[in-house]
């Protein structure tokens, strides 16, 4: 597509259960990002992807999250055992990546509510 | 690592005047400056951005700024209209490499 896909747009979970989120970047963008925006905030930055290299996980709130990401491909969130307080919007970008100042494309995000 | 403060946290005008939102930043080698607009409900989406290697940019009626000695800076919106209602967000990069946000303004055009 020509845009950032992110799936499922809306997801509905109660406490304890796991969830994954996905996020299909632009073709050809070497480095994806995932930001938490709870309502009303900013963009809470979690982590970051660049080509082959150690993602930087600086901003996982906790080892109950996770994501991967194979090459330059698609990548997943995933929340262990949710709380109520990881009900937000979790928002991926691409672009094009290191070397390559550009802009930053964002998806349209995926609503967690965590009963 | 980097670190963008943004100012004001809310700010509102009246239709047709001028907006300024400003924003710092703490490492010297960040060298691209985007503003990003999300309205309600919507994904952030790039409106201005400005290189350092340039002092201001234009884009009708907006208006970007920077200061690379102070590290820092400004939206400048002129002409403000309803739909300029939203929250903006200031970043700062060094070579594309983990976008750093400032927290955001929410901006209220009242007619």
């Amino acid at each position: 597509g020509a845009g950032v896909s992110q799936s499922p747009s809306n997801k509905v979970t109660e406490k304890g259960k796991d969830v994954e989120l996905r996020c299909d970047p632009i073709s050809g963008h070497t480095a994806l990002y995932w930001y938490r925006q709870r309502l009303g905030q900013g963009l809470e930055f979690l982590i970051y992807f660049q080509g082959n290299s150690a993602p930087d996980k600086s901003g996982l709130p906790s080892d109950r999250f996770s994501a991967e990401r194979t090459g330059e491909s698609v990548s997943t969130l995933t929340i262990q055992r949710t709380q109520q307080e990881d009900s937000a919007v979790y928002l991926c970008a691409s672009s094009r990546g290191q070397g390559n100042t550009g802009e930053l494309f964002f998806g349209e995000g995926s609503r967690l509510t965590v009963l | 690592g980097e670190n963008v403060e943004q100012h004001p946290s809310t700010l509102s005008v009246q239709e047709g005047d001028s907006a300024v939102i400003k924003c710092t930043y703490s490492d010297s080698a960040s060298n691209y400056f985007p503003w990003y607009k999300q309205e309600l409900g919507k994904r952030p989406q790039l409106i201005i951005d400005i290189r350092s290697n340039v002092g201001e940019k234009k884009d009708q009626r907006i208006a970007v700024t920077l200061n690379k000695t102070a590290k820092h800076f400004s939206l400048h919106i002129t002409e403000t209209q309803p739909e300029d209602s939203a929250v903006y967000f200031c970043a700062a990069t060094r070579y594309g490499q983990n976008f750093v946000f400032g927290p955001g303004t929410r901006l209220s055009v009242l007619p």
